[in-house]
């Protein structure tokens, strides 16, 4: 199947800090891609739909100002976590489409950790 | 919106049994995918069976089978001979046929399997 990596796979911050997730699909181009939260032991959560060229699409109750997505290429999506909190502590995974198979890939997730 | 219920948080199975997984689901439309992904300990999400909703022939994926209701709004899973290597989070997952492609997700089932 078709690769999608993240970088960093792990990050510890400071609180106040501001952390950048990246997310590539390494194979394909996609177009749309998709950002979710993990808290331990629970689903995935859909935080933010993220398409090539256009603003995101926020989930209720995420805060867009705070979870800063740009999808300036058609392999590249990066999350940013402005001003991180303990609270912002979670494990992120994001996907990718393939449109010509119109099937959605998952990165390997990262884990933010903020003291 | 749609909504995914997956009923049992945990479900034990002895090595080279077979063992159903349950997910039902809501929604209104009448075209849509049904998926079922695996997270293992490492948390990569791995993508394990697709179902369309016009089909009415389940999926099979090797030793992974689907039973598909759509009159009931079930989707279970089916693992036969169960290996060591399918302990792992299963989610059940849905997509409208149309709308952002976005993945609604259940809460998941923990599967243990036992030597």
């Amino acid at each position: 199947g078709a690769v999608v990596s993240q970088h960093p796979s792990w990050v510890i911050c400071k609180s106040g800090t501001s952390v950048k997730i990246e997310c590539r699909s390494l194979d394909f181009q996609a177009t749309t891609m998709f950002w979710y939260r993990q808290f331990p032991k629970q689903s995935l959560m859909l935080m933010a739909t993220s398409n090539e060229g256009s603003k995101a699409t926020y989930e209720q109750g995420v805060e867009k100002d705070k979870f800063l997505i740009n999808h300036a290429s058609l392999t590249l999506s990066t999350l940013t976590v402005t001003s991180a909190h303990p609270e912002d502590s979670s494990f992120y995974i994001c996907s990718a489409r393939d449109t010509l198979l119109d099937t959605q890939y998952f990165g390997p997730g990262t884990r933010l950790t903020v003291l | 919106a749609q909504t995914v219920t997956q009923s049992q948080p945990e479900m034990s199975v002895q090595e080279a049994e077979t063992v159903t997984l349950s997910c039902t689901y809501d929604t209104s439309e009448s075209d849509y995918y049904l998926f079922w992904y695996k997270q293992p300990p490492s948390r990569q999400m791995i993508l394990v069976i697709r179902q369309e909703a016009y089909k009415q022939q389940n999926a099979t994926e090797n030793r992974f089978s689907v039973n598909f209701q759509k009159a009931a709004k079930s989707f279970s899973l089916k693992i036969s001979d169960s290996q060591l290597g399918d302990a792992a989070m299963y989610f059940c997952a849905y997509r409208s046929y149309n709308a952002g492609n976005m993945l609604t997700f259940g809460g998941g089932t923990r599967l243990m399997v036992k030597p």
